[in-house]
């Protein structure tokens, strides 16, 4: 399979506690977006990179997220001492900037349940 | 920043027939507007796109069009099948500007009558 993936698909945890999740994008492509998706809503920016560089962030990011995309391949994004308001579905796209074909191509999400 | 209205919320169409769902957006500056469809438990999936300097695109049985002096998109379905329930999301954004991500509306829930 060659779309972007992402672990784990499901996290439930206690409030308070850190989490961790991780995407690896289509490969090759140079752009890796996360947001963030509540129940009946559309998904919400949160940040991207392009390369490893972080380039945006949207203001939904609070200081207790913070995403990483080291070597320019696969991202993580950690949520820490998490709140029942971060139940959510989160989403991570990729794109090849710079080709003229920057369609973002989304994984299957990981889901987080905060009790 | 850029807002996205969608409507309706939720569409009941009989199978086979047509089904439209309708964008409107406010920044003139977005200039790539996509849709996505979004089954329970999965990713968006692109289904369809257009760039501002395109009215329409045909996908099969898939239609976009778009109206920059009123600012509006739509999605056009036609010849439905059951397989096309799912949620629509319509999304915009200025490509090439200061902010690289998608704004979506909150989405169209499609069903499709037997």
């Amino acid at each position: 399979d060659t779309g972007v993936s992402q672990d784990p698909r499901h996290k439930i945890t206690k409030r308070g506690q850190n989490v961790t999740f991780r995407c690896d994008p289509i490969s090759e492509h140079n752009r890796l977006y996360w947001y963030r998706q509540t129940l009946g809503q559309g998904p919400e920016f949160l940040t991207y990179f392009q390369n490893e560089a972080q380039l945006e962030k949207s203001r939904l990011l609070s200081d207790r997220f913070s995403a990483e995309r080291p070597k320019g391949s696969f991202s993580t994004l950690e949520i820490q001492r998490t709140e029942q308001g971060d139940s959510a579905m989160y989403l991570c796209a990729s794109s090849s900037a710079g080709t003229g074909q920057e369609t973002q191509y989304f994984g299957p999400g990981t889901r987080l349940l905060v009790l | 920043g850029e807002n996205v209205e969608q409507h309706p919320s939720t569409l009941s169409v009989q199978e086979g027939d047509s089904a439209v769902i309708k964008c409107t957006y406010s920044d003139s500056a977005s200039n790539y507007f996509p849709w996505y469809k979004q089954e329970l438990g999965k990713g968006p999936q692109l289904i369809i796109d257009i760039r501002s300097n395109v009215g329409e695109k045909k996908d099969q049985r898939i239609a976009v069009t778009l109206n920059k002096t009123a600012k509006h998109f739509s999605l056009h379905i036609t010849e439905t099948q059951p397989e096309d329930s799912a949620v629509y999301f319509c999304a915009a954004i200025e490509r090439g500007g200061g902010a690289d991500g998608l704004t979506f509306g909150k989405g169209t829930h499609l069903i499709i009558q037997p």
